[in-house]
C-alpha cells in the first residue's frame, strides 16, 4: 500500500516553456502532498507543501509564481514550472501524506527530472 | 530552529561488520524521528520511525532524549544496505514538515 507516482519520470524543454508534474496518490487519500528538488548526491530541498483544497505554502525563497502549485483533489498535486529556465533542471520529487496512514509519515513518488536546454 | 546534523558524508564498512549511522538534531519540544532510505536508482522509501519502536531489515534506532540523538545501526552489515540515507524529525504544529539531515552514504564492501 501507500503508492505514489508521478508524471511524467523525465521531461526535456525549451527554455521559456512551461512543464506541469504530477503526483498521484494511488491507493490512499493524501490531504498533505510536498514537492521537493534534490540536486545530485545531495539532500532534498522542501519547495512547498500543499493541503488539498487550499494555497501552497512555500518555502522561504521559492517563487510561488515561478513554480505553481494545485491540490485539487485528495488523490493529485501538481507542480507547473512556468517559464522554464536552464537552471531549473533539477530532480523534482512529490510525496505524500495524511488520510489514515497519519499526517507524519511521507510516501514518496519515484520522481521527475527535467532538463531545460 | 529545529535542525539535524548527520555527520559523516561517507561511512564505509565490510559486510558482517557493525555499523552506525549517526543523527543528531535539535529541537524543542518532543519531536518524531524517521529514517528514510533511497538505494540507487530507486525512490525514497521510509525504513523506520521511532514511534514503532520496529526493527526493519535489521535496522534499529533509539531515540535517546537526552544526547538528542537518533543513531541507526545494524549490528552485521549486508552488501544490500549500500544506499542513502536520511534522518529526519517531523516538524509538528504550523508549517508541518520533515527537517532533512543532508545524508550518510553507506558503502558496504564484500
Amino acid at each position: 500500500g501507500a503508492v505514489v507516482s508521478q508524471h511524467p519520470s523525465w521531461v526535456i524543454c525549451k527554455s521559456g516553456t512551461s512543464v506541469k508534474i504530477e503526483c498521484r496518490s494511488l491507493d490512499f487519500q493524501a490531504t498533505t502532498m510536498f514537492w521537493y528538488r534534490q540536486f545530485p548526491k545531495q539532500s532534498l530541498m522542501l519547495m512547498a507543501t500543499s493541503n488539498e483544497g487550499s494555497k501552497a505554502t512555500y518555502e522561504q525563497g521559492v517563487e510561488k509564481d515561478k513554480f505553481l502549485i494545485n491540490h485539487a483533489s485528495l488523490t493529485l498535486s501538481t507542480l507547473t514550472v512556468t517559464s522554464a529556465h536552464p537552471e531549473d533542471s533539477s530532480f523534482y520529487i512529490c510525496s505524500a501524506a495524511g488520510g489514515g496512514i497519519g499526517q507524519e509519515t511521507q510516501y514518496f513518488g519515484p520522481g521527475t527530472r527535467l532538463l531545460v536546454l | 530552529a529545529q535542525r539535524v546534523t548527520q555527520p559523516e558524508k561517507l561511512l564505509s564498512v565490510f559486510k558482517g561488520a557493525p555499523v552506525e549511522l549517526k543523527c543528531n538534531y535539535s529541537y524543542s519540544g518532543s519531536p518524531e524521528l524517521f529514517w528514510y532510505v533511497q538505494y540507487s536508482r530507486q525512490r525514497l522509501q521510509l525504513l523506520l520511525r521511532h514511534i514503532s519502536r520496529e526493527s526493519i531489515k535489521g535496522f534499529t534506532a533509539d531515540l535517546n532524549k537526552g544526547e538528542t540523538s537518533f543513531h541507526l545501526k545494524k549490528p552485521f552489515a549486508q552488501e544490500e544496505d549500500s544506499a542513502m540515507y536520511y534522518c529526519a524529525p517531523f516538524r509538528a504544529g504550523n508549517n508541518r514538515k520533515l527537517i532533512w539531515g543532508l545524508g550518510t552514504s553507506l558503502a558496504v564492501n564484500p
